[in-house]
Order: structure tokens, then C-alpha cells, then sequence
């Protein structure tokens, strides 16, 4: 079983539309749920971060993390064409490292 | 406050080479982390230095090796290097486990 998952798309949704990514782990040590934006070429840039279980929201972005399930979500709202990027999960246990593993990154688009 | 910021941005080498890439962090993170992105595997963790001492490394082999200065800038340096060490090398600082700051990268090709 791999330590994250997540589904790589690519994604492909009309301007406005409300987005769903997912990432699901196995690593019960995970305690940071992290969510970074990929533009093309660029390095990744940190979206969200939570240590907790429930909902974080950010202006169109909410993330979620489900602790019991090991399952971890970001909701895009009102979603814009420059949104389209690839989005990347990342957890770490910050147990004596800052290390983080990630998820292979979903492609997402936004078709205006 | 200034970014993370790595050098050089792009490299051409040839197999057998080696290769040093720079990375300074965010004035006031004492950890630095190195990442490898593939298409293929992803992104995949090279490293981490805190306070001039490594205290992680990931499944890579001894020819990918690194360290970190006083000021908390730190290189790392690829020795032999081979056509699969062609990828994107990401560098990473921060100052808490739950938010790590990515510089652009280094995207080293070899040939």
C-alpha cells in the first residue's frame, strides 16, 4: 500500500465550477496536511496547512481533513482559469523532521 | 520578506560530472530541505538540514550528499552523475513542520 495517494487526473472543469481534490494515506504518524499549488515549471506554493481534523477555509479554498478516515480533501469555489495548475498533497509527523511526503499531484484545468 | 532562493536556475552536464546547486532560505528558517521532481516519480525527498546538522535523508544514494552553513544557506552536490538524475531539485525552508516554503528550483539536464 502506498503511503499517499492521489488521483493524478487530469481534471478538467468550466470556469466557476466548484473543484474537489483528494488524497487518502496510511501513515497514522502524518499529523500536518499540508496543500501546494504547482503552476508549470514553477516550484510548488503552499495553498493550506492544518494539524487539525474539520475544516480550514481560505478565501475560495477550504481544506478538509478526515483523520478517522485518513482522507484529506481541498474544495476550489467559484474556480478560475488561473487556478489551472497542479495540486499537490503533503503531510509530514514533524516528529524530529520536517520531512514531507507527497502525493504524485493532480492536474487541474480550468476551461473558461 | 525575501523568498527562498535557489542557483543556479538551470544546469547542462554530461554524464560522470558533478553538479553543486545552492539554496538560500528564509531569513530566520533554520531547516532546509531538498527535493528531487520527476515526472515519473513525483516529488521525492532528498534531505533535510536544521542548524548545520542533517538530521533526515531519504532513500537516494551516497553520490547525492549536501550540508548547510552557519547562515543557514546549504548546498547540495550530485557526484557521478548518471542520465536518471535528470529532474527538477527543489529546495525548501521553513521554521515549523506544517508550512515549508519552495524555492523555484534548479532543473538539472544531463546528457
Amino acid at each position: 500500500q502506498k503511503e499517499v495517494e492521489q488521483d493524478p487526473g487530469p481534471l478538467s472543469v468550466p470556469e466557476g465550477a466548484i473543484v474537489s481534490l483528494n488524497c487518502t494515506y496510511s501513515n497514522s504518524a502524518f499529523q500536518y496536511f499540508m496543500w501546494y499549488r504547482q503552476y508549470s515549471r514553477k516550484g510548488p506554493e503552499l495553498l493550506m496547512y492544518t494539524y487539525s481534523s474539520g475544516n480550514k477555509e481560505d478565501g475560495r479554498f477550504t481544506a478538509q481533513v478526515d483523520k478517522s478516515s485518513k482522507y484529506i480533501s481541498l474544495f476550489i469555489r467559484d474556480s478560475q482559469p488561473s487556478d489551472s495548475a497542479t495540486y499537490l498533497c503533503a503531510f509530514s509527523s514533524g516528529a524530529g523532521s520536517y520531512q514531507l511526503t507527497f502525493g504524485k499531484g493532480t492536474k487541474l484545468s480550468v476551461i473558461p | 520578506k525575501a523568498g527562498v532562493t535557489q542557483t543556479p536556475r538551470y544546469l547542462i552536464k554530461t554524464r560522470g560530472q558533478q553538479v553543486t546547486l545552492s539554496c538560500s532560505p528564509i531569513s530566520g528558517h533554520r531547516s532546509v530541505s531538498w527535493y528531487q521532481q520527476t515526472p515519473g516519480q513525483g516529488l521525492q525527498f532528498l534531505f533535510e538540514y536544521f542548524s548545520e546538522t542533517q538530521r533526515n535523508k531519504g532513500n537516494f544514494p551516497g553520490r547525492f550528499s549536501g550540508r548547510q552553513f552557519s547562515n543557514s544557506r546549504s548546498e547540495m552536490n550530485v557526484s557521478t552523475l548518471e542520465l536518471g538524475d535528470s529532474a527538477l531539485y527543489l529546495c525548501a525552508s521553513s521554521s515549523r513542520p506544517d508550512t515549508q516554503y519552495f524555492g523555484p528550483g534548479t532543473r538539472l539536464t544531463v546528457l
